[in-house]
């Protein structure tokens, strides 16, 4: 069964760049690595995925080595709006679908 | 807005009840996944289905099913309610059934049980 390791919470301040980490092992083989982020009350909204090396998008850069056995995720220069739990999501080879207990990113003025 | 709709928003039921929640996926998705996040916790996932077909059974108490119909919805049931079952219960659809877990969340049904 994979598992998943991240850290509870995290604090940093706007305009600075953050980089969360989470470790999983005896993840699937060919699946992506994916993180979410979640606000109260809302469902958790897709940020970025990756199999390997590094990924970006508008929002997020995801590094991952290369035996994916963790995976960091970058975010540039953050806001306050950037507040939020933040979780990683790796399957294993029976279909389950693992999740990080949550990262909680304060951001502060 | 994700596209994904689940009714009803909030449900409050005593114990030993049974409730029904229902999941309309992302217009073209066929996969439809089941979580449960009770307060302040992180993502439990239940169960997932594929066009139908149950993929994968996660974390998913016997007193609980779910099924996905020939127009994709979903439903998850939950009988003989007990006071822990409280929790949101989100939904999430993708286009793809492994490999990739893109997925698109429904806004949730708060289930309190009393």
């Amino acid at each position: 069964l994979a598992k998943t390791t991240q850290p509870i919470s995290m604090d940093s301040y706007e305009g600075q760049e953050v980089n969360i980490t989470c470790s999983h092992n005896n993840i699937a083989t060919n699946d992506y690595i994916t993180w979410y982020q979640q606000f109260p009350s809302q469902g958790p909204r897709f940020i970025i995925q990756g199999y390997k090396t590094k990924v970006t998008n508008e929002v997020a850069s995801l590094f991952i080595p290369a035996d994916r056995k963790s995976s960091t995720l970058s975010l540039p220069r953050v806001s306050l709006s950037d507040t939020a739990v933040y979780y990683c999501l790796v399957g294993d080879s029976n279909y389950q679908l693992i999740w990080g207990a949550g990262t909680k990113l304060i951001i502060k003025p | 807005d994700s596209g994904v709709t689940q009714t009803p928003k909030h449900l409050i039921t005593a114990t030993g009840q049974r409730v029904t929640l229902r999941c309309s996926p992302r217009s073209g998705d066929l996969s439809v996944y089941w979580y449960q996040q009770s307060l302040d916790q992180g993502l439990q996932f239940l169960i997932h289905y594929y066009n139908g077909e149950e993929r994968a059974k996660g974390n998913i108490l016997e007193r609980f099913s779910a099924q996905q119909f020939p127009d994709l919805h979903s439903e998850l049931n939950l009988s003989s309610l007990e006071l822990g079952d409280s929790a949101l219960y989100f939904c999430a659809s993708s286009p793809r059934t492994s490999g990739t877990y893109e997925q698109y969340f429904g806004p949730g049904t708060r289930l309190t049980v009393t």
